[in-house]
């Protein structure tokens, strides 16, 4: 079975612009989530997807969002980028949002501003 | 508010050796508790969750509420459980799915 796969694997910006990250879950999952781990900071939650609509968001600012796509694939979007936004960003995919369903990770993206 | 307490940054033990890492959370609810695991270039894995009380690569943890702990156990350590490890809760009464990571323990056995 794949795991879940995420890209770009590094991404270079600039402060102020945009970035956009993918995520494909493993087959037959319709919850994602976007975690960021940004040095000093540990695991943090950003969001979470199930069934195309936006469940839940962590304790990050509007410019933070993301949408999931009828293929459960997921995108998160960073606009007006900020150094402190230079963090792996992690996806993790599970099969319902209920319950003890364990959450799979991908290998994150580096993300670096410049 | 949900927290995870992983007291230990770094533990070092020596092969053969018993290894407790230890993880402690707040969380009024009923909480749901695992066990991550990040090898050296390599994702970050499940490893245990409290749910299924069982034994995965000779790793036990105990869910005690009264002291509101989920302690990583193994009794005799190898080389390749050098890694990092995070204790992970999922409070769903008051944040659904989402996952509360604590900072995590770099273990290293040595030879």
């Amino acid at each position: 079975e794949a795991g879940v796969t995420q890209s770009p694997t590094h991404l270079i910006k600039t402060r102020g612009q945009q970035a956009t990250l993918r995520c494909s879950p493993i087959s037959g999952h319709t919850s994602v989530y976007w975690y960021q781990q940004a040095l000093g900071l540990g695991l943090q939650f950003l969001l979470w997807y199930d069934e195309g609509e936006e469940r839940n968001r962590g304790n990050f600012p509007p410019r933070f969002s993301g949408r999931q796509f009828p293929n459960y694939s997921s995108e998160l979007n960073v606009n007006a980028l900020e150094l402190e936004d230079s963090a792996l960003y992690l996806c993790a995919s599970s099969y319902t949002s209920g319950g003890n369903q364990p959450q799979h990770f991908g290998d994150g993206t580096r993300l670096s501003i410049l | 508010a949900q927290r995870v307490t992983q007291p230990e940054k770094l533990l070092s033990v020596f092969k053969g050796a018993p290894v407790e890492l230890k993880c402690n959370y707040s969380y009024s609810g009923s909480p749901e508790l695992f066990w991550y695991v990040q090898y050296s270039r390599q994702r970050l894995q499940l490893l245990l969750r409290h749910i299924s009380r069982e034994s995965i690569k000779g790793f036990t943890a105990d869910l005690n509420k009264g002291e509101t702990s989920f302690h990583l156990k193994k009794p005799f350590a190898q080389e390749e459980d050098s890694a990092m490890y995070y204790c992970a809760l999922k409070g769903w009464e008051t944040s659904g799915s989402r996952l509360t990571f604590g900072e995590g323990t770099q273990l290293t056995v040595n030879p």
